[in-house]
């Protein structure tokens, strides 16, 4: 069951303009959200994350809001660089099984030029 | 301070063989998790070890089994190899306090053939 889902699977944003990447969610009793970002060869990387007590969380050019009565995400990077190239996964866990995460398919980012 | 590394890189496997895939976490972490990356699919949960003990388990079969050692270190175990077991395997460290994010390898890319 496909209980992180990631509809886009793919993103092309010019550089300088704001990328959205989306996430929703089946689960209501998932309580923490995670974003990571994986680069080829090279295993996903911790991006950015929200608890589920708050509805922003912003980290430099990117930040998270979170849509609970939705069971949505979204990812902003403003403004994209060509190094945001990559894949994005969101993930979430259960506040009762803490140690088990739930990634969504992913969504690659093409930031052009 | 070291990152997460797992070993080997690239395995190929026949059918019905059994493979070994191991995982150093990172320095000062306790908690080892692992995943499974199909293509085009986010990261599935297998299973997670702390303190060299199963603490949570996904919706695998049991010819995937897992250690933890004393120095925190981890392998994954698969017997009777499919052909669906082809994928991505990665390796999380973490700690164990609080919303802790996991640090990824660079994962293992098994083929069965």
């Amino acid at each position: 069951d496909q209980q992180v889902k990631q509809n886009s699977p793919s993103l092309s944003v010019q550089e300088g303009r704001i990328s959205i990447l989306n996430c929703d969610y089946t689960n209501s009793m998932f309580d923490y959200f995670l974003w990571y970002k994986k680069y080829p060869a090279e295993g996903p990387t911790f991006l950015i994350s929200i608890s589920s007590i708050k509805d922003k969380n912003e980290d430099g050019r990117f930040t998270v809001f979170l849509n609970k009565s939705a069971k949505h995400l979204s990812l902003h990077i403003v403004p994209s660089q060509p190094g945001d190239s990559a894949v994005y996964f969101c993930a979430a866990r259960t506040e009762y099984n803490f140690n088990k995460f739930y990634f969504g398919s992913g969504t690659k980012l093409n930031v052009k030029p | 301070e070291t990152g997460v590394t797992q070993s080997p890189t690239h395995l190929i496997k026949t059918r019905g063989q059994q493979v070994t895939l191991r995982c150093s976490s990172q320095s000062g972490h306790n908690t080892v998790s692992w995943y499974q990356q199909a293509l085009g699919q986010g990261p599935q949960f297998i299973f997670q070890y702390y303190r060299e003990e199963e603490n949570g388990r996904g919706n695998f079969p049991p010819r995937f089994s897992g250690l933890q050692f004393p120095n925190y270190s981890s392998e994954l175990n698969v017997n009777a190899l499919e052909l669906d077991d082809s994928a991505l395997y990665l390796c999380a460290s973490s700690g164990r306090t609080g919303n802790n994010e996991q640090f990824f390898g660079p994962g293992t890319r098994l083929t069965v053939l």
